[in-house]
């Protein structure tokens, strides 16, 4: 069930510390970001969402930053653990009252003990 | 637990073939969408049904369909089946019909071609 099987970008942080995983999105004119975790045989998991009126959010553990200037989005993770190891992979709705979203491929974060 | 439910969870079968997977949405959401993905891609969009009609179509190939049912259960189609259609087939389904909605996803059916 993961999102790309061979050629994913891996994050590699220590348990305990900090984790920063990046999206470059693709259009100016998104209004609606999603970050997802998807486990190895599970399907998607919602983490945190943002709006393009906001440029942070913060949920349980997680903040979600969007840089609109530079299609930039980031998912920062505090006090990495190990049950946080997954693939991440962010979506944008691209607006304009459109229902279809775009799925990056996705960043594999390893927590070592 | 997301809540959406999809069966079969793994799927072989052989190129020509027809399959249909289903997919149940959490209870009370309006919304039903699919996804393919494959080991080379992310999640690619394929089409998405609101209250039994269709709202949006993304990359889907007229080989495939899919229909959502009163009761909002929802399946896909997909005929003709040839080796590149073999991937993870996923259903989300969200609240209603505003497209700013977090979806939440199953696990997907593996579809195998052989």
């Amino acid at each position: 069930g993961e999102s790309v099987g061979l050629h994913l970008p891996t994050l590699s942080v220590q348990e305990g510390d900090n984790s920063i995983i990046n999206c470059a999105y693709s259009n100016s004119a998104s209004d609606y970001f999603i970050w997802y975790k998807q486990e190895s045989g599970k399907g998607p998991q919602f983490i945190i969402d943002i709006r393009s009126n906001m440029d942070k959010r913060q949920g349980q553990r997680v903040t979600v930053l969007l840089n609109k200037t530079v299609k930039h989005l980031s998912l920062q993770i505090a006090a990495t653990q190990p049950g946080d190891s997954a693939v991440y992979f962010c979506a944008e709705n691209i607006g304009a009252g459109t229902y279809k979203y775009i799925f990056g491929t996705g960043t594999r974060l390893k927590v070592l003990a | 637990d997301s809540g959406v439910t999809q069966t079969p969870k793994h799927l072989i079968t052989a190129t020509g073939q027809r399959v249909t997977l289903r997919c149940s949405p959490r209870s009370g959401d309006l919304s039903v969408y699919w996804y393919q993905q494959s080991l080379d891609q992310g999640l690619q969009f394929l089409i998405q049904y609101y209250n039994g009609e269709e709202r949006a179509k993304g990359n889907i190939l007229e080989r495939f369909s899919a229909q959502q049912f009163p009761d909002l259960h929802s399946e896909l189609n997909l005929s003709s089946l040839e080796l590149g259609d073999s991937a993870l087939y996923f259903c989300a389904s969200s609240v209603g019909g505003a497209p700013n909605q977090p979806q939440h996803f199953g696990d997907g059916t593996r579809l195998s071609i052989l």
